[in-house]
């Protein structure tokens, strides 16, 4: 059972637009930045959102994040069938002291 | 470029113990604090510690707490984890993985990952 809950599966077409969304808590994401990775098949998770909304150098504007409250929410617009991956959310804890993850959201472009 | 390799997972019995290591090229090492992550067969991403950039500050998460313990060598650009009293739980997947200069609970360099089976 993870801190933060995803949903398991999402699809769209390729050229599309999807949302993922990540629910916390005020102890997680209700006082801190959300972060979220994506992990290709057979691969290591890459930072593709920090601070809720920023993206590292190198990551395609149609990759977004957002914050409200306690949730946030990955968006990715013009899919490829070359996003199909899995996507996590991750945050700082202050009750637990630590980073905790959401269970993964697992995109399939159709 | 940017690189992180872990080395020394394997199989190991319940009960028993581990070394992971992680060589660290391409930055300096010594400036950033460092995490380690695991993944469960098929299953999600679960921190596991953190180690600040000069050791003086480390956190565990409660499941490896009093068995794990993260350590690093600036001199040696090698971060460390030492798995003591391994459960069949601890299978995984484990990276090694950079905190970026924006803040500690993040993780912008991954590395491939070492495979730890506990199995009897």
């Amino acid at each position: 059972q993870s801190v933060l809950t995803q949903p398991p599966s999402v699809s769209a077409a390729p050229g599309q637009k999807v949302t993922i969304s990540c629910s916390g808590s005020n102890s997680n994401i209700g006082n801190n930045y959300v972060s979220w990775y994506q992990q290709l098949p057979g691969t290591a998770p890459k930072l593709l959102i920090y601070d809720n909304n920023k993206r590292p150098s190198g990551i395609p504007d149609r990759f977004s994040g957002s914050k409200s409250g306690t949730s946030g929410t990955l968006g990715i617009t013009g899919l490829q069938t070359g996003d199909e991956a899995d996507y996590y959310c991750g945050t700082w804890d202050s009750s637990l002291s630590g980073v905790v993850f959401g269970g993964g959201t697992k995109l399939t472009v159709l | 470029q940017v690189q992180l390799v872990e080395s020394g997972g394997g199989v190991v019995q319940p009960g028993g113990s581990l070394r992971l290591s992680c060589a660290a090229s391409g930055f300096t090492f010594s400036s950033f604090g460092m995490h380690w992550v695991r993944q469960a067969p098929g299953k999600g991403l679960e921190w596991v510690a953190f180690i600040r950039y000069d050791g003086s500050y480390i956190l565990y998460a409660d499941s490896v707490k009093g068995r794990f313990t993260i350590s690093r060598d600036n001199s040696k650009n090698t971060l460390f984890l030492q798995m003591n009293s391994l459960r069949t739980e601890d299978t995984s997947v484990y990276y090694c993985a950079k905190v970026p200069h924006w803040g500690m609970s993040d993780f912008d360099v991954w590395g491939q990952g070492t495979m730890v089976i506990v199995s009897s």
